[in-house]
Formats: structure tokens, sequence, C-alpha cells
């Protein structure tokens, strides 16, 4: 079946450590995005990648980076200097060749808190 | 800026009956809107989208309407059932500005379908 994997569901990080949430779609998509949501609000976006070896700052990157080394993966690593990390992290991808447009498909999503 | 507005934070609906959901935009740029459906420690699913060059678009039990004049739309759920309770996101982008797709999020309405 082809889709979206997020690992792990649940992760718990001490202040001041880096954690790394994966991200893999067998979807042969080009594009992949990493999303926040918080409670009661909307989806916002971190980080975005049309292509390997490229990506691009949403509107909420500081204190993440990413890496698109492969078109399958998009892993987000929540840095240290992410001062409020706690929160619903979702992955997407998109097929960015063919006519029309085309939406984007999530993954089940991290949930990442602070001990 | 909220640029998308979900502005009814839940819904109560009666089995059977039709469940309407609304959305609102600030960003007449945007030329691309889809809804998603939620549920709990889950991805977002997409349900349904239309085009700015379409007023209505039709899947089954789902139908979009969009009113560019009043930058405003609504999903349609008739009829509506028991598994259709979640949460909804309206999400918009402006797929003129190139192939980025970076979707903008209503802060999402729950519905609940009561049997």
């Amino acid at each position: 079946d082809g889709g979206i994997t997020q690992s792990p569901k649940y992760l718990f990080r001490k202040e001041g450590q880096n954690v790394t949430l994966s991200c893999e779609q067998n979807l042969n998509h080009d594009a992949m995005y990493w999303y926040r949501q918080d409670p009661g609000q909307g989806l916002r976006l971190i980080y975005y990648s049309q292509i390997v070896n490229d990506f691009q700052k949403g509107d909420i990157a500081e204190g993440y980076s990413v890496s698109r080394e492969k078109k399958e993966s998009f892993p987000l690593t929540v840095t240290s200097a992410q001062k409020n990390p706690t929160a619903f992290y979702l992955c997407a991808s998109r097929r960015l060749r063919g006519a029309g447009s085309q939406p984007q498909h999530f993954g089940d999503g991290t949930r990442l808190s602070i001990l | 800026d909220q640029q998308v507005k979900q502005n009814s934070p839940s819904l109560s609906v009666q089995e059977g009956r039709i469940s309407i959901l609304n959305c609102d935009y600030t960003n007449s740029m945007f030329d691309y809107f889809l809804w998603y459906k939620k549920y709990p420690a889950e991805g977002p699913t997409f349900l349904i989208s239309i085009s700015s060059i379409k007023d209505k678009n039709e899947d089954g039990r789902f139908t979009v309407f969009l009113n560019k004049s009043a930058k405003h739309l609504s999903l349609h759920i008739v009829p509506s059932q028991p598994g259709d309770s979640a949460v909804y996101f309206c999400a918009a982008s402006a797929l003129r500005g190139g192939a980025t797709n970076k979707l903008i999020f209503g802060t999402g309405t729950l519905l609940a379908v009561q049997p």
C-alpha cells in the first residue's frame, strides 16, 4: 500500500535535546511538507521541499531543520532553539508533475512532548 | 493575520440531516480550495477540492460551494452520518504563484453527528 509513514507516533524530549522526526513516502511524490498543529489552531507550515537536495522555509521555521537527501524521505529535526516544541507534527507530500491541481496527502503525525 | 477563517469551532447535527461547514478567506490570490477531515491523533484526510474557475464541486455526499465575490466557501454533507464526526479543515492556496502549493489552513470546525 502506498502512503506516508511518520515515526515514532509519540516522542518525548528532554529540554536542551535535539530530536529528529521521520517521514517516509512511497507515493513517488515530488514535494514534501512539514506542518505543526497546536490545540485550537490550524496547521502551520514549517518547511517544504519540491526536489531532492532543496528545501524552503515555511512560516514558522525557526528552531527547526530539515534535509532531503532522497525523494522518499524528509526528516525534521526539532532543535533546542525551538522554545515551544510540544505539538502534533504532520508530514505531507504531493505530486507536482501532471495536469491539474493535486492535493497534499498527510501522514498520521508524531506527537512531541517535553519531559 | 488569519487569511483563512472558520468562525464556527463546533457544529452539532442530527444523523440524516445536512451539515454545512463554512469558511471565509481574505486573500484574493487564492484560487484553489480544499477540505480535509481529521480524526484525533491521525493526519488529515483529503475530502474534496474546488478551483476558482468553478462555483460547485460534488463528490457523493460531499459538495463544496465557492462564492468568489464574497470570498466564502462551504462544505455540505448530505445525509450526515455518525462516522462523519471529526474536525474539518478548510485550506487555500494560490496556484498561480507557482507549484509551491503552500496551503493556508483554517482553525477547523468540530462536527458532531448525533445518532
